[in-house]
Formats: structure tokens, sequence, C-alpha cells
């Protein structure tokens, strides 16, 4: 069974870079066709797609967020990161890495059967 | 503001049977899948139901989905008090090219 692990500072100053990274055991992350994906989730607030990798490198992001988000992936470790550049107070979030399925052509779907645990991200001076 | 509508809150008894709401627009559920989760705060999201209906495996038949038009629906049989939990739905939405999830709802097992 597939397990995901974010890991990263718990705390950013604004306008600084947010880096995390998943840690994806259990499993390969080159196999089955699967998306990795960026999620998080405002205090109190519903959920929010940040974006997504596949393993060769293709990537999707959240229009809002497409000029300050960046996520790549190291096969080599079983890793994919998570860059998020000029941080301000409303990043604050708790950020989960998830396993997606990803269909783009209509009828399209994505949908997440793995998650990590979240780690929570605050941006404070 | 999502682009999916969830009613903020929902109630039953144990035993009973409730249903969530998700509505969107031909962009996103009218054409595309829909998937739902449970969230305990804390924790992991956990996946309900994907393609609209399916089932993953270990998920019991007391939870199941439906979708007409541009609204889905989760239905919960036999509620139990380890049901309470917020509940999302998701889909793709093919205008913007983006995923998006509905605002969330608390079920409460009274």
């Amino acid at each position: 069974q597939v397990r995901l692990q974010e890991s990263g500072p718990g705390l950013v100053k604004p306008s600084q870079t947010l880096s995390l990274t998943c840690t994806v055991s259990g499993g390969s992350i080159k196999s089955g066709g699967y998306y990795w994906n960026w999620i998080r989730q405002h205090p109190g607030k519903g959920l929010e797609w940040i974006g997504n990798i596949y393993y060769s490198g293709r990537t999707y992001y959240n229009p809002s967020l497409k000029s300050r988000v960046s996520i790549s992936v190291d096969t080599s470790k079983n890793q994919f990161s998570l860059r998020l550049t000029s941080v301000t107070a409303a990043d604050t979030a708790i950020y989960y890495c998830a396993r997606g399925n990803f269909i783009v052509v209509e009828p399209a779907g994505i949908w997440f059967d793995s998650w990590g645990q979240g780690t929570l991200v605050t941006v404070s001076s | 503001q999502s682009m999916l509508t969830q009613p903020p809150s929902v109630s039953a008894a144990p035993g009973q049977k409730v249903t969530i709401s998700c509505s969107g627009s031909r962009s996103n559920i009218g054409n595309n899948y829909v998937s739902w989760y449970q969230h305990l705060p804390g924790t992991a999201p956990k996946l309900l139901i994907y393609q609209n209906n399916q089932r993953p495996s270990g998920i019991p038949d007391r939870f199941s989905g439906s979708k007409s038009g541009t609204s889905a629906t989760l239905g919960i049989t036999g509620l139990q008090t380890g049901d309470e939990a917020d509940y999302y739905c998701g889909t793709w939405d093919s205008r913007l090219s983006v995923g998006v999830f509905g605002g969330g709802t608390k079920l409460t097992v009274l």
C-alpha cells in the first residue's frame, strides 16, 4: 500500500518561498499512470487543488497560483516537491500531497486515492 | 467561493440515511466525473467515491454516489457516530483546466 509523507518548514516568512517535499513509499512514483498532487486547506476552510505532476515532468497548475507555483519530481528518490514563491499570510494552510488518477479529456476527472497526513505551514514574520 | 456548492451542514440520527448534494456547472460536474471524500480534522482525507458512483476497495456499500446533470449526490445509509466528519465533492473543470472541490459539508450524527 502506497504511503505519502510531507516534509518541510512549518514557518515561512512573508515574501519568501515555501518549499515542501512529499516522499512516496510502498510503490514507485513512476508506475501506475498516476499524477502526484499538492492540495491545501486554509484554516477552517475547504480544500484547494494546487497542481500536479507526472513522473515524466508534465505538470498542471491551478491558474490562480500558476505565477507562483512550481512542482518538480525526483524519481531517483521517489519524491516530488512544491515551491510557492512570494508567500503571504493567505498562504497559511495545511498542505497535503496526494496520489491522483487524472483524465484530462472529457469525461475528465481527477480523484485522489492516497493522501499524506498533511503539514501545517504558517506564513508569519 | 467554491465552484461547487455543498450545504454547510447536514444531520441525522444513528441508523438513518442522509444525502449530501454538490451542485456545479456543465464545465465541471456536467461533463466530468465526480469524487467524494471523508475528512476528519487532523487526518488524511479518504476517498469514498470516484467516477460518480464507484467505491474503492474497503469502502462499505453504505456509501453511494450518483450524478444527474450538473449535480451530484453522496448517500450514506445506516449512519454511525463514526461517520461524523466533513465531506467534500470534487471534480475537474474543463473550462478553467483546474481541479475543484466543494466547500465541504459537516455531517452530524445526532
